[in-house]
């Protein structure tokens, strides 16, 4: 089946390590998106690619890095400069022939110990 | 700066009973409208898409319906089940080729017995 695939659903995480979370999607879409979810608040956007080998940053990017070498794949880093990084992460993932419909993958949640 | 801003923030109904939630946005040139439902640690699943020309669509029990004059979208719950608890987000994509949508905050549903 078509979808997109996040991973791990659970991390927990030491102070001062990096992470990765990992997002893959079958869809054969061009765009790919990073968000981080936190209670009571709307989804932010971290990074986006509308492209392989292209990505830009989003409105906190800041303590995060992403790769974009495959067209299928989007993984996160989550740096240790990244000061608050306990939350929800979602991927998702759209055409840039639709109607935009944002098809998310069911997300990971990291907690910094 | 394109905002979207739904009410209320939160809201609770017997089932049974019927609900709407608001959405009004700022996002200029504006190509389309979607509300997403997210249940509790999952991602967000789109339930409709409005475009300009649109003023109400339905999707089983739900239905949304536009103002584009206005800037105003609503979602309309109709003999709320159990299942409808969830966070309903409403999501505006601008135009001209931008691929960056805009989100709100969201609307947590929870449906009592």
């Amino acid at each position: 089946d078509g979808g997109i695939t996040q991973s791990p659903k659970y991390l927990f995480r030491k102070e001062g390590q990096n992470v990765t979370l990992s997002c893959e999607q079958n869809l054969n879409h061009d765009a790919m998106y990073w968000y981080r979810q936190d209670p009571g608040q709307g989804l932010r956007l971290i990074y986006y690619s509308q492209i392989v080998n292209d990505f830009q940053k989003g409105d906190i990017a800041e303590g995060y890095s992403v790769s974009r070498e495959k067209k299928e794949s989007f993984p996160l880093t989550v740096t240790s400069a990244q000061k608050n990084p306990t939350a929800f992460y979602l991927c998702a993932s759209t055409g840039v022939t639709n109607t935009g419909e944002l098809f998310f993958g069911e997300g990971s949640r990291l907690t910094v110990l | 700066k394109n905002q979207v801003e739904q009410s209320p923030q939160s809201l609770i109904i017997l089932e049974g009973k019927n609900c709407t939630l608001q959405c009004n946005y700022t996002v200029s040139p504006f190509s389309n409208l979607r509300w997403y439902k997210q249940d509790t640690g999952r991602g967000p699943v789109s339930l409709t898409i409005m475009t300009f020309s649109e003023n109400t669509k339905s999707n089983g029990r739900y239905t949304a319906t536009l103002d584009a004059d206005t800037k105003q979208s609503s979602l309309h719950i109709t003999a709320s089940q159990l299942s409808d608890s969830a966070s309903y987000i409403c999501v505006v994509r601008p135009g001209r080729g931008s691929y960056i949508p805009t989100f709100g905050r969201g609307t947590s549903l929870i449906v009592h017995p």
